[in-house]
């Protein structure tokens, strides 16, 4: 059964840094192209970054470009987004989405909630 | 203007049809992407419905029933989720997306009810 399990989240003041792990098992980790998408309260989702299948590419949203980084430890099955310079619109929860064949979100985790404010 | 303009808000009737557009920013054509459709229920994380780019490269979600199938509208430059024989179990918020200039991007989504 696949599972991601995304821990990490908290509470964190303005300018603050964070760092968010997703923990993967249940498939063949270092086949798949990995995202992390966000809801804020109230919003909708975004797409916050993407990384790929061997760690050697990596994407962001232009909301974050700078401030966060993703990566991955395919040995360890796991990913980690370090998030810097936290703002207050950066309050939501953060999934940890798998990226299937075809290209599609195929399986998401729970989600884990960050919250900055002072 | 954003990339991806989904309605805020759409209401129906049990067993009626309901389409949800996408219209993607004038310049972008519709033909050139594949669309992917999203549901997503409070409490749940969001649950992959299908993707659609032409009716010889589209895609079903795994378990996802053959009432919800998409389309597009050339003329309106627009992605469409069809949802046929609307079940109260549909209320949701339904997502669009595509990849767009290196990233993944998201409409803003259109809460769904069934009433």
């Amino acid at each position: 059964e696949v599972q991601l399990v995304e821990s990490g989240g908290g509470l964190v003041q303005p300018g603050g840094s964070l760092r968010l792990s997703c923990a993967a098992s249940g498939f063949t980790f270092s086949s798949y192209e990995m995202n992390w998408v966000r809801q804020a309260p109230g919003k909708g989702l975004e797409w916050v970054s993407y990384i790929s299948s061997g760690g050697s590419s990596t994407y962001y949203a232009d909301s974050v470009k700078g401030r966060f980084t993703f990566s991955r430890d395919n040995a360890k099955n796991s990913l980690a987004l370090q998030m810097n310079s936290l703002r207050g619109e950066d309050t939501a929860v953060y999934y940890c989405v798998r990226e299937g064949h075809g290209d599609l979100f195929d399986y998401w985790g729970q989600g884990t909630l960050v919250t900055v404010s002072s | 203007q954003a990339v991806l303009t989904q309605p805020s808000s759409l209401s129906a009737s049990p067993g009626a049809s309901a389409s949800l557009t996408c219209t993607l920013r004038s310049g972008i054509n519709v033909g050139t992407y594949m669309i992917y459709w999203y549901q997503h229920k409070p409490g749940s994380p969001p649950h992959f419905l299908l993707r659609y780019k032409s009716d010889s490269d589209k895609q079903q979600g795994s378990g996802v029933p053959s009432r919800f199938s998409g389309s597009k509208d050339a003329s309106a430059n627009a992605g469409i989720l069809l949802i046929s024989g609307l079940q109260s179990e549909d209320e949701a918020d339904y997502y669009c997306m595509i990849w767009y200039s290196s990233a993944w991007v998201f409409g803003g989504g259109t809460k769904l009810t069934v009433l």
